[in-house]
């Protein structure tokens, strides 16, 4: 079964306009961290955000925020006022505390960004 | 800031040769990866390195990698006897002392490989 799941293959949006990027996860783990990174066309991997599972609130990191609903294993990463450089791939990812130290990520959303 | 550094950025082998990919981990890091994403797929855990031992390896790991920290900055990934599968982006991370789950991994700019 799949750790993370990103339904999303891709997406395009207007400039300006907010973006939800969909993610997943399971586990049976209490204790558990979600990330985003952004993956733009040049390779490298860009760490955006992260939300630990016993954060009481919602992580935000400037005009990312992370969309935390635990009973729904779901942790949707909003971009707001988008802009044309936020083209690119965006992975969610998952680190299990009590399993071991790896980061597991899913497939990805690539964001396509309209002028 | 500092940042994870990857040399090369790209490198093209035959099939059958030993490359070896190099990372300069963040300076106060102690915990160091490697992962790989072959071309339009998900990024893949390889190998986590931490006192100077192999802490977990996945199945993709096998005998013909190893890693190795030779000196006091710098953190290798060995393929010895490269395949044509073993094409793909290779991503070197690393992270601080902190046990929590909070600690995040920062990862490299990355290594194009391709085997020819």
């Amino acid at each position: 079964a799949q750790k993370i799941t990103q339904t999303q293959p891709g997406m395009f949006v207007q400039e300006k306009e907010a973006v939800t990027l969909d993610c997943t996860y399971d586990t049976s783990d209490p204790s558990y961290g979600l990330f985003w990174y952004k993956q733009p066309s040049s390779g490298e991997m860009i760490f955006l955000i992260y939300q630990g599972s016993y954060d009481q609130q919602n992580a935000t990191e400037g005009r990312y925020s992370l969309n935390f609903q635990k009973a729904r294993k779901s942790a949707n990463l909003v971009i707001s006022a988008s802009q044309l450089g936020d083209s690119a791939m965006y992975f969610c990812a998952m680190r299990e505390v009590s399993r071991d130290d790896k980061i597991i990520f899913g497939k990805g959303t690539r964001l396509h960004i309209l002028p | 800031e500092p940042e994870v550094t990857q040399t090369p950025s790209h490198q093209v082998t035959q099939m059958g040769q030993e490359v070896i990919l190099r990372c300069v981990p963040i300076s106060n890091h102690l915990y160091f990866y490697w992962y790989r994403q072959i071309l339009g797929q998900k990024v893949e855990f390889l190998v986590s390195f931490y006192n100077n031992e192999i802490s977990e390896k996945s199945e993709i790991f096998d005998d013909q990698f190893s890693v190795e920290r030779p000196d006091g900055s710098n953190f290798t990934l060995k393929i010895r006897s490269t395949k044509l599968e073993d094409s793909a982006m290779y991503f070197c991370a690393s992270r601080g002392e902190g046990a929590t789950i909070q600690e995040t991994q920062y990862f490299g700019p990355g290594t194009r490989l391709l085997v020819l």
